[in-house]
């Protein structure tokens, strides 16, 4: 089956400056990359997703590139902010019916800290 | 964006006792929702895929007879955690896409359910 493995687990950046989380998956049929950001004891919300025909996508502050051949996938974070502080997931999907959403299967979680 | 209501939000039981956690899409029908646990400072892991009208999908390693799963409904999948025990303490958390997105659906999330066996 699908296995994500992202990187790193912790992430602690100066306010402003860029983060920068990596995640590769092991199954070429995946064919949507969705971000989560995760406070603690909520549910995760989406902050980007890609699918399988886009290799970048962006969105403010905020910018995701899927490398289909390497099977990799990445989430950019510009002009950090305190409040982007919190834990962050990427995850991959498999789809194949027009009206099904597919299961998540995501990585192990980043931990991204902005100090002032 | 479409909403997918769980209920409770938290819940506190004796070991051994059963518990019910309702996963609701509030204005879209589901045909599909998958349940997930989230044990503190680790990912989501699924557990199963509930089918409308049949019987749900489980993931490797989880035990049907102790997670049981009911999608009786369009709009309502039901989580029931058997004899719990101490160890199944953990964060259960629904999910449901809106039909109709083409490929790679957007996933909406319940609020999650804390539950914790004592």
């Amino acid at each position: 089956g699908e296995n994500v493995e992202q990187h790193p687990s912790t992430l602690s950046v100066q306010e402003g400056d860029s983060a920068v989380i990596k995640c590769t998956y092991s199954d070429s049929a995946s064919n949507y990359f969705p971000w989560y950001k995760q406070e603690l004891g909520k549910r995760p919300q989406l902050i980007i997703d890609i699918r399988s025909n886009v290799g970048e996508k962006k969105d403010q502050r905020i910018a995701v590139t899927l490398n289909k051949t390497a099977k990799h996938f990445s989430l950019h974070i510009t002009e950090t902010q305190p409040e982007d502080s919190a834990v962050y997931f990427c995850a991959a999907s498999k789809m194949a019916f027009y009206n099904q959403g597919g299961k998540l299967i995501f990585g192990q979680g980043t931990e991204l800290s902005v100090k002032p | 964006g479409a909403v997918v209501s769980q209920h409770p939000s938290w819940v506190i039981c004796k070991s051994g006792t059963s518990v019910k956690i309702e996963c609701r899409s509030l204005d879209f029908q589901a045909t599909t929702m998958f349940w997930y646990r989230q044990f503190p400072k680790q990912s989501l892991m699924l557990m199963a895929t509930s089918n409308e009208g049949s019987k749900a999908t489980y993931e490797q390693g989880v035990e049907k007879d102790k997670f049981l799963i009911n999608h009786a409904s369009l709009t309502l999948s039901t989580l029931t955690v058997t004899s719990a025990h101490p160890e199944d303490s953990s964060f259960y958390i629904c999910s449901a896409s809106p039909p109709g997105q083409g490929e790679g659906t957007e996933a909406f999330f319940g609020q999650g359910t804390r539950l914790t066996v004592v």
